[in-house]
């Protein structure tokens, strides 16, 4: 069975500061990965998507993809109130968005 | 970017009763739409994927017969969900894909009495 394990949190950042999200998958032939931002009683939305090894930057926002580590993460430079949320990640093996398997979530929060 | 509805927001009914969840792209088409569902502190579970004029997709241990899925045009899915009990209680959200990007429904939250 496909897996996507993350941290539940709650991971507390002063703001202004950098959050870190990580995220492990267990299926190696995984293509598509993905960061959505769920605020509370919300449906999630897109923040990036990732299909290559290494870095992609998109604002203060940085995903981070080790294909080898079966590791993705997610940076969040100077951290804002309104960025507190819970982050999920999500893994496609088949690519795009079809078959996509999310994990539970980190819940961030940043402290004023 | 792009908008996808749903409705009713929320909906709350009876055990044995049926209940009709409507998912819209408001501004785009889509072929291709996605139902989820979270339960509280959980991760989204896809259900099915839903195709414009063919059967959809169930994913495995979801019975396609307690949720029915209609897709009858490029705007418009709908998920009905049969004999409801109270542990189909659930937050319920669609998504579609336009262009590169899954835009997500706002979702229906179902609670079953």
């Amino acid at each position: 069975q496909k897996e996507v394990e993350q941290n539940s949190g709650p991971l507390s950042v002063p703001e202004g500061a950098i959050a870190s999200l990580n995220c492990t998958y267990s299926d190696r032939g995984s293509q598509s990965f993905f960061w959505y931002r769920q605020y509370s009683g919300k449906s999630p939305e897109l923040i990036m998507f990732i299909y290559s090894n290494g870095d992609k930057e998109d604002g203060r926002f940085t995903a981070q993809l080790n294909k080898a580590s079966q590791y993705v993460s997610l940076l969040i430079r100077d951290s804002q109130p309104s960025d507190s949320a819970t982050y999920l990640c999500a893994v496609s093996f088949s690519g795009g968005y079809q078959k996509v398997t999310f994990g539970t979530g980190t819940k961030l929060q940043v402290i004023p | 970017g792009a908008v996808v509805s749903q409705h009713p927001s929320w909906v709350i009914c009876k055990s044995g009763t049926s209940v009709k969840i409507e998912c819209r792209s408001l501004d785009f088409q889509a072929t291709t739409m996605f139902w989820y569902r979270q339960f509280p502190k959980q991760s989204l579970m896809l259900m099915a994927t839903s195709n414009e004029g063919s059967k959809a997709t169930y994913e495995q241990g979801v019975e396609k017969d307690k949720f029915l899925i209609n897709h009858a045009s490029l705007t418009l899915s709908t998920l009905t969900v049969t004999s409801a009990h109270p542990e189909d209680s659930s937050f319920y959200i669609c998504s579609a894909i336009d262009g590169d990007e899954q835009y997500f429904g706002p979702g229906t939250r179902l609670t079953v009495t």
